[in-house]
């Protein structure tokens, strides 16, 4: 099994839709945890970091934390076009500093 | 001010050979990361650096690869005797304090690596 599970997509969503990232970790002592977006052939940048249980809200994103189901998700709303790339949860657990990323999740928002 | 930096951008080497690929942190940011990115695959931690501690190479897949990281600022990963398999993208990130579980790192453009 692997430390961070995302589906790889693609996941297709029309715009101005909300569009649902989803990622499962195994580690219990996994302590924040990170929602990075890459576009092809550019390197991954930081959207959100959530450390505690519950949602946090930026713009039109939304982070979910539940650490007991050990799941955390990312909602996107009003999707647009602009918002197709691969989004990355990334887990920082308690053995160290690095990240473990998932596979990620291709994104595409149809106009 | 400026973000992560990383050079070459691309490099396209033979097998056998070394290279060295150069990352410079955001400035002020003590913690430094390798990770590599293989075609259509996740990221992979290889190594980390944390002010004037050892670093955690935990992550390097061989002894053909290191890194250094001179005067806490600027870091060179070296890959000896490349193999095809390197070939990947090889991305730096740097974070403010390293501080585990609370820190947010940034990503550096990347260095395309292709072995032929």
């Amino acid at each position: 099994q692997k430390e961070v599970e995302q589906n790889s997509g693609p996941l297709s969503v029309p715009e101005g839709a909300i569009a649902s990232l989803n990622c499962t970790y195994s580690d219990r002592g996994s302590q924040s945890f990170f929602w990075y977006r890459q576009y092809s052939g550019k390197s991954p940048e930081l959207i959100m970091f959530i450390y505690s249980n519950g949602d946090k809200e930026d713009g039109r994103f939304t982070a979910q934390l539940n650490k007991a189901s050990q799941y955390v998700s990312l909602l996107i709303r009003d999707s647009q076009p602009s918002d197709s790339a691969t989004y990355l949860c990334a887990v920082n657990n308690n053995a160290g500093n690095m990240l473990t990323f998932g596979g990620g999740t291709r994104l595409m928002v149809k106009p | 001010g400026a973000g992560v930096s990383q050079s070459p951008s691309n490099k396209v080497t033979e097998k056998g050979k070394d290279v060295e690929l150069r990352c410079d942190p955001i400035s002020g940011h003590t913690a430094l990361y390798w990770y590599r990115q293989s075609l259509g695959q996740g990221l992979e931690f290889l190594i980390y650096f944390q002010g004037n501690s050892a670093p955690d190479k935990s992550g390097l897949p061989s002894d053909r690869f290191s890194a250094e990281r001179t005067g806490g600022s600027v870091s060179t990963l070296t890959i000896q005797r490349t193999q095809q398999e390197d070939s990947a993208v090889y991305l730096c990130a740097s974070s403010l304090a390293g501080l585990a579980g609370t820190d947010t790192q940034y990503f550096g453009p990347g260095t395309r690596l292709t072995v032929l």
